[in-house]
């Protein structure tokens, strides 16, 4: 069955450190992967897609088929990355989504 | 484009209570999802539309029952409200017929069962 795992509930980060938010899933598919983001008192939003191969807010992720991980990665933290991160994967037919249990990022000044 | 929006924002049952949420969405997207949002469990999928005139069970179905109205509007059904049901519900919507679109998630419902 396909699954996505975030390890990490909770990552606690200096503001300009390096931040790496770990992604894991199972398909036997092609997996289409996103990374979606919850600032406080915001609705849930996308921050970026697999397919895009796209930098947002300084944010990258690669699909790495391989070792089935879609890490969210970023050099140097900024507070303003304080929020919730979710991984999502698209499988079956498109309308079937599967998201992480999130990883809570704490940027401290 | 107001997206997609949620009624109401908050909301306090007794136990053995019903309500609806109501959801609707102004993109023209065809498929249509209701999740709930629990510490720790994250965003579990309740059920789904694929398109206007559809259904299907999602991972967490049991307790609840939906219509989806016409393509705007998707609503989610709590006949005989329980305490494990507290939680924030949340609709959203996506284009659906492409696996890289993304969801669109409207602000959300946070839902007291006493």
């Amino acid at each position: 069955a396909q699954r996505v795992t975030q390890p990490e509930k909770l990552l606690s980060v200096f503001k300009g450190a390096p931040v790496e938010l770990k992604c894991n899933y199972s398909y036997s598919g092609s997996p289409e992967l996103f990374w979606y983001v919850q600032y406080s008192r915001q609705r849930l939003q996308l921050l970026l897609r697999h397919i895009s191969r796209e930098s947002i807010k300084g944010f990258t992720a690669d699909l790495n088929k391989g070792e089935t991980s879609f890490h969210l990665k970023k050099p140097f933290a900024q507070e303003e990355d304080s929020a919730m991160y979710y991984c999502a994967l698209n499988w079956g037919g498109y309308q079937k989504v599967t998201f992480g249990t999130g990883t809570k990022l704490q940027v401290i000044p | 484009n107001a997206g997609v929006t949620q009624t109401p924002k908050f909301q306090v049952l007794k136990t053995g209570q019903s309500m609806t949420l109501q959801c609707a969405q102004d993109m023209n997207h065809n498929s249509m999802y209701w999740y709930r949002q629990d510490p720790g469990m994250g965003l579990r999928l309740i059920y789904y539309s694929a398109s206007e005139g559809t259904t299907d069970k999602g991972e967490v179905p049991n307790g609840y029952n939906v219509s989806r109205l016409n393509k705007r509007e998707f609503s989610l059904r709590l006949e005989s409200a329980a305490p494990s049901q507290t939680s924030v519900y949340f609709c959203a919507s996506s284009r659906g017929d492409s696996p890289s679109y993304e969801q669109y998630f409207g602000p959300g419902t946070r839902l007291t069962v006493t």
